[in-house]
């Protein structure tokens, strides 16, 4: 069975400041993985995808992340946080085959932005 | 854009009502799901429908059922709404092919009292 694991429950980065979110998966073959953004009383939005090719995904809002196979996992980076970015992130996986399937999330991270 | 709209985002409820909560997406989607989130317990699957009525149980389907009459629309049902029910409520559609991502609605925040 897929699942997701989000080691960090709350993560504080000051305004400027880098940020890396961790993500590790466990599938047994390539997976289609995934990084949504949820602000406080809102749905989730994707923030960007892997599928195939290039290990390295930009996103939107300035995101990017990395698979890597070898460690089973697909972390979110950002060179510089701004106070709206503020919100809880969820990892995603899917199994790379079949057109159906339900996407298995991690449980969150909520970033916090001191100013 | 895809568009997944939840019919209420603040819901309140006296226990052991019938509620009913509706999700409907405009992009011909195949595949429809209803999550329920709970801190610290991110996002549980209740059910799922792969097609028009066709569903199929999640991990957390007790006291729940659903509806899949129409391709835009899935409806979650809670039989007799119990105070542990109170949580907020996600639905998402994907197209039923390789290569697509899930499209969440704004989601319905459910208080049983």
């Amino acid at each position: 069975a897929q699942s997701v694991t989000q080691p960090d429950i709350h993560i504080t980065v000051s305004e400027g400041a880098s940020l890396e979110l961790r993500c590790n998966y466990s599938y047994g073959a390539t997976p289609y993985l995934f990084w949504y953004v949820q602000s406080p009383g809102q749905g989730l939005q994707l923030l960007l995808k892997y599928f195939s090719g290039d290990t390295l995904v930009q996103g939107i809002k300035g995101f990017e992340a990395e698979f890597k196979r070898s460690q089973s996992s697909f972390n979110l980076r950002k060179p510089s946080v701004h106070w709206s970015d503020a919100a809880e992130y969820f990892c995603a996986v899917g199994p790379a085959s079949g057109g159906s399937y339900i996407p298995t999330f991690g449980r969150g991270t909520s970033l916090i932005v001191h100013p | 854009d895809v568009k997944v709209t939840q019919s209420s985002r603040y819901l309140v409820k006296r226990t052991g009502e019938k509620v009913f909560l509706e999700c409907v997406q405009d992009m011909d989607h195949e595949n429809m799901f209803w999550y329920r989130q709970d801190p610290g317990l991110g996002l549980r699957l209740i059910y799922f429908s792969y097609d028009v009525k066709m569903k199929e149980k999640g991990d957390i389907p007790e006291g729940y059922s659903v509806s899949r009459e129409k391709k835009e629309r899935f409806s979650l049902i809670l039989e007799s709404a119990s105070t542990n029910q109170t949580s907020m409520y996600l639905c998402a559609s994907r197209k039923g092919a390789r290569r697509t991502e899930a499209f969440f609605g704004q989601g319905t925040r459910l208080t049983v009292v």
